[in-house]
């Protein structure tokens, strides 16, 4: 069975603070997907990365950056210098290989202050 | 990118009545769409797979008779509730791969129902 968790319900921090969004996933398959999704108030879903569980690379973009470790399955995203504009709800999801089912975690508000 | 709308935005409807969702791929044909359920404060949950020319699968524990699910069209999914009640008000929201891509999925911007 596959599982998603994200442990960390609700953050806050002030502006400019690095905030680190942790996400555990479980699964016994070796090909799966990993993605990070934002949903701010309004409730659409933001697509923000995509990785293949073949590919451990960290990612950077932006202010924004990943860390996929295999050894502990986790996928955790990082925001430097963190705005307010960043807050929102952020999902970590999980999906099969050759399926398109997508397994969410509990999800992680974040709340930047000024 | 492709692009997943659905119609309405928002609802509100009196406790007994049906209210119909759509969901649609605007790009792009997609024979396969998801329907997901979000309560408030809540992680999304998988309510059923909507498959083109055949019956949806519903997850474990959700009323198909309760949720019907067409896929009328390479383009178009419904979900239609009926009888709705207010423990049904939650936030819908559709998805949809392309074609020969297994790993990606498109939402649709989501369904807020309020149910009366």
């Amino acid at each position: 069975a596959q599982k998603v968790t994200q442990a960390q319900t609700e953050i806050s921090v002030v502006e400019k603070e690095d905030v680190t969004l942790d996400c555990v996933y479980e699964t016994r398959d070796t090909t799966y997907y990993l993605f990070w999704y934002k949903q701010p108030p309004s409730g659409e879903l933001v697509f923000l990365i995509r990785r293949n569980s073949f590919d451990e690379q960290n990612e950077i973009s932006g202010r924004y950056s990943w860390n996929f470790q295999k050894s502990t399955s986790s996928f955790n995203f990082t925001i430097t210098a963190s705005q307010v504009v960043d807050s929102a709800v952020y999902f970590c999801a999980l999906s099969l290989y050759n399926f398109n089912k997508f397994y969410f975690g509990s999800g992680t508000k974040l709340n930047v202050k000024p | 990118g492709a692009v997943v709308s659905q119609h309405p935005s928002r609802v509100i409807c009196k406790s007994g009545t049906s209210v119909k969702i759509e969901c649609r791929s605007l790009d792009f044909q997609a024979t396969t769409m998801f329907w997901y359920r979000q309560f408030p404060k809540q992680s999304l949950m998988l309510m059923a797979t909507s498959n083109e020319g055949s019956k949806a699968t519903y997850e474990q524990g959700v009323e198909k008779d309760k949720f019907l699910i067409n896929h009328a069209s390479l383009t178009l999914s419904t979900l239609t509730v009926t009888s709705a009640h207010p423990e049904d008000s939650s936030f819908y929201i559709c998805s949809a791969p392309l074609a020969g891509e297994f790993d990606t999925q498109y939402f649709g911007p989501g369904t807020r129902l309020t149910v009366l």
